[in-house]
């Protein structure tokens, strides 16, 4: 069954300094996509970054970077130079199922990291 | 505003009792998806429907059930409530049945509360 393992339930960082989240997820597919997400305490979803199982190239989308180490299995997220706005819930998540002309595209979600930035 | 319009935003019922939760999908997206977020069992996947007809079952409940109309909006109904079922119900939709192209647009969701 495919899984996504975040092992930080909660981290700390200095406003202005980087952090990496990080995310390792199991699958036998592949084909895959991995998502991140922010969740600020008012609730919504906000999707951050994504990377497919066949890019070459980690994604980045302004200060959010993936690092995707494909034979290591994690896919995790980079912010650099954190702001006070940056503190919310973090999830990692995979779509489940997929693959060329599949029938499903659900996403499988990790437990979440709570990142708190310091000023 | 993501373009996916849930309602209501928060809901408070009894235990016992049956409610129905609501979204439109952004437009031009045919998936809909919907999502559960607790505290003990985290965000997980519910159900999927596509252009009407389900695509795909997770840990949903025998006591809910769901459907997508044919103007593409859809319905979640939770019936004989339990305090457990008190949570975050998100609808997603997208524009194909495997979210290709990452489009994947979240509603602000609905908090249920069963007291």
């Amino acid at each position: 069954a495919q899984k996504i393992t975040q092992t930080q339930p909660g981290m700390f960082v200095q406003e202005k300094e980087a952090v990496t989240l990080d995310c390792t997820y199991d699958t036998s597919d592949q084909s895959y996509g991995l998502f991140w997400y922010k969740q600020p305490s008012s609730g919504e979803m906000i999707f951050l970054i994504y990377q497919g199982s066949y890019d070459e190239q980690n994604a980045t989308e302004g200060r959010y970077s993936l690092n995707f180490q494909k034979a290591r299995k994690s896919a995790n997220l980079v912010i650099s130079a954190s702001q006070l706005g940056d503190s919310a819930m973090y999830f990692c998540a995979m779509r489940e199922g997929w693959n060329y002309g599949g029938s499903q595209g659900n996403l499988i979600f990790g437990k979440g990291t709570k990142l708190s930035v310091k000023p | 505003d993501s373009g996916v319009t849930q309602t209501p935003k928060h809901l408070i019922t009894a235990t016992g009792q049956r409610v129905t939760l609501r979204c439109s999908p952004r437009s031009g997206d045919l998936s809909v998806y919907w999502y559960q977020q607790s505290l003990d069992q985290g965000l997980q996947f519910l159900i999927q429907y596509y252009n009407g007809e389900e695509r795909a079952k997770g840990n949903i409940l025998e006591r809910f059930s769901a459907q997508q109309f044919p103007d593409l909006h859809s319905e979640l109904n939770l019936s004989s409530l339990e305090l457990g079922d008190s949570a975050l119900y998100f609808c997603a939709s997208s524009v194909d049945a495997q979210g290709l192209n990452y489009g994947y647009t979240f509603g602000s969701g609905t908090r249920l509360t069963v007291v």
